[in-house]
């Protein structure tokens, strides 16, 4: 079964338009991570972020903010201001301590950034 | 500078060859683990290591075998490649003690079975 989802296959933006990543997990566990990685065209995997299922604050950092809601099981991640240096894929991924060590990444949703 | 590294990484091979793609990582990390990538699938868990001698099975193990005999090093094992095992793969560690932690990922190892 699918633990997580990313329905966006690729966005296209003009530059300095407001973009979000959707990102739909499913778990029986109730103590799991999340996180966001970022793959650019040069192919490697950047960790931008991981966040605990207790902990719900949204967070911000510069441009970039996620959301997590645990009542619609969504970790969404919004860039503003969008810039042609985050074209990217960006993946989101679960993590269960119950089923600790397996991890499981959505498909990816490809961002391109236009000048 | 704290890095994991992969070899090869680009790798022509024909079906059936026997091939090892090594990953070493130099933080000290206990947990390593591999992942596929392919187009559409994102990335899969094929194996994983807790700590020395300790592996188990990801999603997709189905024709690869790992070993952990030393910490940094968590190479995999390809017995007898095959056409669908062409893919993109990526080694990784992590600061935790188990997958919940950060992952550091290698630049990744392009194979294609022929």
């Amino acid at each position: 079964a699918q633990k997580v989802t990313q329905a966006q296959t690729e966005i296209s933006v003009v530059e300095k338009e407001d973009v979000t990543l959707d990102c739909v997990y499913e778990t029986r566990d109730t103590t799991y991570y999340l996180f966001w990685y970022k793959q650019p065209p040069s192919g490697e995997l950047v960790f931008l972020i991981r966040r605990n299922s207790f902990d719900e604050q949204n967070e911000i950092s510069g441009r970039y903010s996620w959301n997590f809601q645990k009542s619609t099981s969504s970790f969404n991640f919004t860039i503003t201001a969008s810039q042609v240096v985050d074209s990217a894929v960006y993946f989101c991924a679960l993590s269960e301590v119950y089923n600790f060590n397996k991890f499981y990444f959505g498909s990816g949703t490809k961002l391109n950034v236009k000048p | 500078e704290a890095q994991v590294t992969q070899n090869p990484r680009y790798l022509i091979t024909v079906t059936g060859k026997k091939l090892t793609v090594t990953c070493s990582q130099n933080m000290n990390h206990e947990y390593m683990s591999w992942y596929r990538q392919d187009p559409g699938l994102g990335l899969r868990q094929i194996y994983y290591s807790m700590n020395v001698e300790v592996t188990d099975k990801g999603d997709v193990p189905e024709g690869y075998k790992v070993s952990r005999k030393e910490k940094r090093n968590f190479p995999l094992i390809l017995e007898s490649p095959s056409p669908n095992q062409t893919s993109l793969y990526f080694c990784a560690s992590s600061t935790s003690g188990r997958s919940t932690g950060e992952l550091f990922f290698g630049e990744g190892s392009r194979l294609t079975v022929l």
